[in-house]
């Protein structure tokens, strides 16, 4: 059973860059399923940030797309979240999630979130 | 973005009650649409895809409809466990999720 687990600096300061990992634990990040990222909060509730494939292929929410970057290490089994010129605004709960063989953006397996909070 | 609008907002119910919430797409997302179900403190939960698959394991109680603009989830029976937030979450274009219904007492 495919479990994940985010990692990363719960604070981080305003301008700087946002860095998650999520560890794929039970099963391949080179099986036939796409990676995401989405992030939750109180005020605009759940949001996509993106998607990675294990060849490197990325989509992105158009609205984060100018400070987004995902990536793979498949030699570490994980993928990973860079979120430039954060802000207050981007203080959320993070989640990375599993998209399913059939349809990539239903996310059948999901973290367990990590709280980043953008602060000096 | 597609604009994705849930109603009710907040729901009463009692246990064996059939509940239905609607989602509405602010455009023609054809039948591209999931449910999740989220208790506190922990991630969604897939529910539906394709708007009335289910999702392998999820109770048969839960069933989805709907295509185009308009989507609805249904509890048949309302079980103890079921009191959640409820989220739907269009991926035709992007993805773009609902506000939520909480299902509550």
């Amino acid at each position: 059973q495919v479990q994940l687990q985010e990692s990363g600096p719960g604070l981080v300061k305003p301008s700087a860059t946002l860095s998650l990992t999520c560890a794929v634990s039970g099963g391949s990040i080179s099986s036939s399923n796409w990676w995401s990222w989405v992030r939750q909060t109180p005020e605009k509730g759940l949001e996509w940030i993106g998607e990675v494939y294990h060849t490197g292929s990325t989509n992105y929410n158009p609205s984060l797309k100018s400070r987004v970057t995902l990536s793979v290490d498949k030699s570490m089994n994980q993928f990973s979240l860079k979120l430039d010129s954060v802000t207050a605004a981007d203080t959320a709960l993070y989640y990375c999630a599993r998209g399913t063989t059939m349809i990539p953006l239903a996310f059948d397996c999901w973290g367990q979130g990590t709280l980043v909070t953008i602060s000096s | 973005d597609i604009q994705m609008t849930q109603s009710p907002s907040t729901l009463s119910a009692s246990v064996g009650d059939r509940v239905t919430i609607t989602c509405r797409a602010g455009h023609n997302i054809r039948d591209w649409l999931a449910w999740y179900q989220q208790k506190p403190g922990k991630a969604p939960k897939l529910l539906i895809y394709r708007a009335s698959t289910l999702q392998i394991g999820v109770p048969s109680r839960f069933s989805g409809s709907g295509s185009g603009t308009e989507f609805t989830l249904t509890i048949s029976s309302l079980q103890p466990d079921d009191f959640a937030t409820y989220y739907c979450q269009q991926y035709d274009s992007s993805s773009t999720f609902g506000q939520g219904t909480k299902v509550e007492v």
